[in-house]
């Protein structure tokens, strides 16, 4: 029973232009929400989060929207750049009696194209 | 500097051999973890520990095994029970108690020979 889905196993976007990468989930105790990203061959990296009490995280480049009604996350890359290619994985957390144990998506193979 | 050190970074094991990867951390972190990565299945964990002398299996602890004796450390022996160990495994740490996210090791690509 996978809990948190990336549908879409890779993207190819141009640079300069916008990456959306997707995540659903379908436990409704996650209320903390991750992306990592990955280069082949190395640990994943923290990229950028959001609490569910936010809709919305930006952080440079990087912007986060959670839609709670909708159990959907995404992560918006503008604008893309040849370096951004690399996996990229989404993940979640509930607090309390979870301990706070994060699961992952599969993960997403973002390709930024010169 | 704090961080988490996996080591070795490649490794070779033959049919039938039990391998230890080895997981350090100085980041004063309580939780450690290990997962393994393989192409179209992301992460999957395999054991983690959230106090020394304690650990929990994960999604897919048959196979394997790991210690918890200091809280800087917890190796992962890749048991000759795996039946399909060839794969990239990443150690993970996190403090507890609230939504601070992991840090990872580099990790170790393992093939058996």
């Amino acid at each position: 029973d996978q809990q948190v889905k990336q549908n879409s196993p890779s993207l190819s976007v141009q640079e300069g232009r916008i990456s959306i990468l997707n995540c659903d989930y379908t436990n409704s105790m996650f209320d903390y929400f991750l992306w990592y990203k990955k280069y082949p061959a190395e640990g994943p990296t923290f990229l950028i989060s959001i609490s569910s009490i936010k809709d919305k995280n930006e952080d440079g480049r990087f912007t986060v929207f959670l839609n709670k009604s909708a159990k959907h996350l995404s992560l918006h890359i503008v604008p893309s750049q040849p370096g951004d290619s690399a996996v990229y994985f989404c993940a979640a957390s509930a607090g309390g009696g979870s301990n706070y144990k994060l699961t992952f998506g599969k993960g997403t193979l973002l390709t930024v194209n010169p | 500097d704090g961080g988490i050190t996996q080591s070795p970074k490649y490794l070779f094991r033959k049919e039938g051999q039990n391998v230890t990867l080895s997981c350090e951390q100085n980041l004063n972190h309580d939780a450690m973890y290990w997962y393994r990565q393989d192409p179209g299945q992301g992460l999957r964990l395999i054991y983690y520990s959230q106090i020394v002398n304690d650990f929990q299996k994960g999604d897919i602890a048959e196979g394997y095994s790991v210690s918890r004796e200091k809280k800087e450390s917890f190796p992962l022996t890749v048991t000759s029970a795996q039946k399909n160990p060839t794969a990239f495994y990443l150690c993970a740490s996190s403090r507890l108690g609230g939504h601070y996210g992991y840090t990872f090791g580099s990790g170790t690509r393992l093939t058996v020979v």
